[in-house]
């Protein structure tokens, strides 16, 4: 069936590190994909969006590309910085249905 | 103003008490939905909506029921709660471009 897969956490790195959450999924058709961010005390919110094969969605310096041939949408950042401390889920869009399949989301922690 | 809202933001209760929580949006969308997150589960879908007379359940609807009075209202009721119903709940709202959109969510707690 359609699943979603994302590395487990936490994930603690030093500000200006670099960042990489691996995503893989598992899906018929084509799928639209998702990264959302959830701030402490917060409800999601979502961060980037790849709707097709080889779309790149980029947002606050955050990138993910979507890779048909290895059914994975990782995501990006060049220097992570205290404020991106939060917990960020992969989520897929099952196509035709306007239903969605997240993650188990992945804790990341930056440290001054 | 939030767009899409929740009450309460936490709530205890005690086991076999039915509870309603509730969400209301204002962004206009048709489609509204009700997750509950676990730790190391991620979200999972109760319930969702596509308009006001279209209701279905999700992966984990047993125990849960749903009410769209509106197209801006969606409840989540537990009949009778019990202990591993305690968990974080949101609701989202979804537009024709697949973003959701949610609530800031509700902190259950079973006792």
């Amino acid at each position: 069936g359609d699943s979603v897969t994302q590395m487990e956490g936490p994930v603690t790195l030093s500000e200006e590190a670099f960042l990489t959450i691996n995503c893989t999924y598992t899906a018929t058709g084509y799928p639209s994909l998702f990264w959302y961010v959830q701030y402490p005390g917060e409800g999601l919110q979502l961060l980037l969006k790849a709707t097709k094969a080889d779309d790149k969605g980029s947002n606050k310096g955050f990138e993910a590309t979507y890779r048909k041939e290895t059914t994975s949408f990782h995501l990006e950042k060049g220097s992570v910085q205290v404020s991106d401390s939060a917990v960020y889920f992969c989520a897929l869009g099952l196509p035709g249905t306007y239903k969605y399949i997240f993650g188990t989301g992945t804790r990341l922690k930056v440290l001054a | 103003d939030a767009d899409v809202t929740q009450t309460p933001r936490n709530r205890i209760t005690k086991t076999g008490k039915r509870i309603m929580l509730e969400c209301s949006q204002t962004k206009g969308h048709d489609r509204m939905y009700w997750y509950r997150q676990d730790p190391g589960l991620g979200l999972r879908l109760i319930y969702y909506s596509f308009d006001v007379k279209d209701i279905n359940k999700g992966e984990i609807s047993d125990g849960y029921s749903v009410s769209r009075q509106a197209q801006a209202k969606f409840s989540l009721s537990l009949e009778s709660a019990i202990p591993n119903q305690t968990a974080l709940y949101f609701c989202a709202t979804s537009d024709s471009s697949n973003i959701q959109y949610f609530g800031a969510g509700t902190r259950l707690s079973v006792l």
